[in-house]
């Protein structure tokens, strides 16, 4: 069964660097997303993105971060200068249909800011 | 914006009883509820998801129900076994989008004891 993957699966970064976390949607899907999760709570919705432009963003998603489709498979999500409450499990997720239909989820990617 | 509320946040049943997590939705446009359940350090993974046409949906041990009127829907596991320990998130998701987006609840810890 095909499945949504990420790299790398932990970064260590120092804050005010920037990051890029990479995920491989689920190749016939066409909605991504991503989510993170600081530990120990909810999950918590980031961005949306459909036809190479962003569907829908939450408050979290401010200037810092950015997403983008380089090609075909990939879907990146960078954070320009990290701060330490940015360290989180970050995780992508596809669908194959916009709404009311099951995400995805990649196996997520854990930052670390020190 | 919409919000999901989820009780009780830890939950601790004898095997082979029943469990049952509650959760409530503030935005009546949303239209679509699914429930994953986290194993620790894994991605969420959907267990079952139920749409607004629908009052009740079952699979095996585990059913989902909805009132739209209260806003509010339930999971339900019967005979638990000790491979249903995990973290369960309800979820919701409006559809004011494209890429509509799920917005989690905060989790019930669910643990089962021997």
């Amino acid at each position: 069964e095909p499945e949504v993957t990420q790299t790398p699966s932990h970064q260590v970064t120092q804050m005010g660097q920037e990051v890029i976390l990479r995920c491989v949607p689920i190749s016939n899907h066409l909605y991504f997303y991503w989510y993170r999760q600081i530990l120990g709570q909810k999950v918590e919705f980031l961005v949306s993105f459909y036809n190479n432009e962003i569907s829908e963003k939450s408050e979290i998603f401010d200037d810092q971060f950015s997403v983008e489709r380089p090609d075909g498979s990939n879907f990146t999500l960078k954070i320009r200068s990290t701060k330490l409450e940015d360290s989180a499990m970050y995780f992508c997720a596809s669908t194959r249909q916009g709404n009311s239909y099951e995400q995805y989820f990649g196996p997520g990617t854990r930052l670390t800011v020190t | 914006g919409e919000n999901v509320e989820q009780h009780p946040s830890t939950l601790s049943v004898q095997e082979g009883d029943s469990a049952v997590i509650k959760c409530t939705y503030s935005d009546s446009a949303s239209n679509y509820f699914p429930w994953y359940k986290q194993e620790l350090g894994k991605r969420p993974q959907l267990i079952i998801d139920i749409r607004s046409n629908v009052g009740e949906k079952k699979d095996q041990r585990i059913a989902v129900t909805l009132n739209k009127t209260a806003k509010h829907f339930s999971l339900h596991i019967t005979e638990t076994q000790p491979e249903d320990s995990a973290v369960y998130f309800c979820a919701a998701s409006p559809p004011y989008s494209s890429a509509s987006k799920i917005i989690f609840g905060s989790g019930t810890r669910l643990s089962i004891r021997p």
